[in-house]
């Protein structure tokens, strides 16, 4: 069902440990996308990339990295440095963002919690 | 850059009533205009969107209308059923509605009352 997976669901981590949430998607978009949701706060993009080998910051990339290394696969690493890193986490994709009528699929996210 | 606001952010409505949640945006280069429905603990996703070369879009109970003077749109449901319960989002953005120009509202949380 959608064809965008993400793993683990849930995610427990010790404070000051990098971690990587899992993205793939086999509906051969161009575009993936990262987004954090909190409560109250909507979505909150961290990390693009329209193409592989290229990615762009979003609004809250701070404390965040990611690679695209095939098309397939965006994964997100959240690093010691991101201050408030417990959050619900969604993955996305999208055929290529100049063409029309390219909305947005999500996965079914990962909760990741940090102590 | 864009901001987007979204009033209200709880609504409760009982079964059978229209529910209706508005947004507005900010920059008016924006020209695509989607919304997303969550369901507790599932994925958002895409319940109808719509461009700025129209000023109202339906499908079946839902309905989406734009004023691109005023710079808002709205989301309209019609006869609602328990299912429809859920966070909606709405998003503005530009060029083909990649999500690398989408910025979303902070959500309405639509509660319907059997």
């Amino acid at each position: 069902d959608g064809g965008i997976t993400q793993s683990p669901k849930y995610l427990f981590r010790k404070e000051g440990q990098n971690v990587t949430l899992s993205c793939e998607q086999n509906l051969n978009h161009d575009a993936m996308y990262w987004y954090r949701q909190d409560p109250g706060q909507g979505l909150r993009l961290i990390y693009y990339s329209q193409i592989v080998n290229d990615f762009q910051k979003g609004d809250i990339a701070e404390g965040y990295s990611v690679s695209r290394e095939k098309k397939e696969s965006f994964p997100l690493t959240v690093t010691s440095a991101q201050k408030n890193p417990t959050a619900f986490y969604l993955c996305a994709s999208s055929l290529s963002p100049g063409q029309n009528n390219s909305p947005l699929h999500f996965g079914n996210g990962t909760r990741l919690t940090v102590t | 850059g864009e901001n987007v606001e979204q009033h209200p952010s709880t609504l409760s409505v009982q079964e059978g009533d229209s529910a209706v949640i508005k947004c507005t945006y900010s920059d008016s280069a924006s020209n695509y205009f989607p919304w997303y429905k969550q369901e507790l603990g599932k994925r958002p996703q895409l319940i109808i969107d719509i461009r700025s070369n129209v000023g109202e879009k339906k499908d079946q109970r839902i309905a989406v209308t734009l004023n691109k003077t005023a710079k808002h749109f709205s989301l309209h449901i019609t006869e609602t059923q328990p299912e429809d319960s859920a966070v909606y989002f709405c998003a503005a953005g530009k060029s083909g509605g990649g999500a690398d120009g989408l910025t979303f509202g902070k959500g309405t949380h639509l509660i319907i009352q059997p």
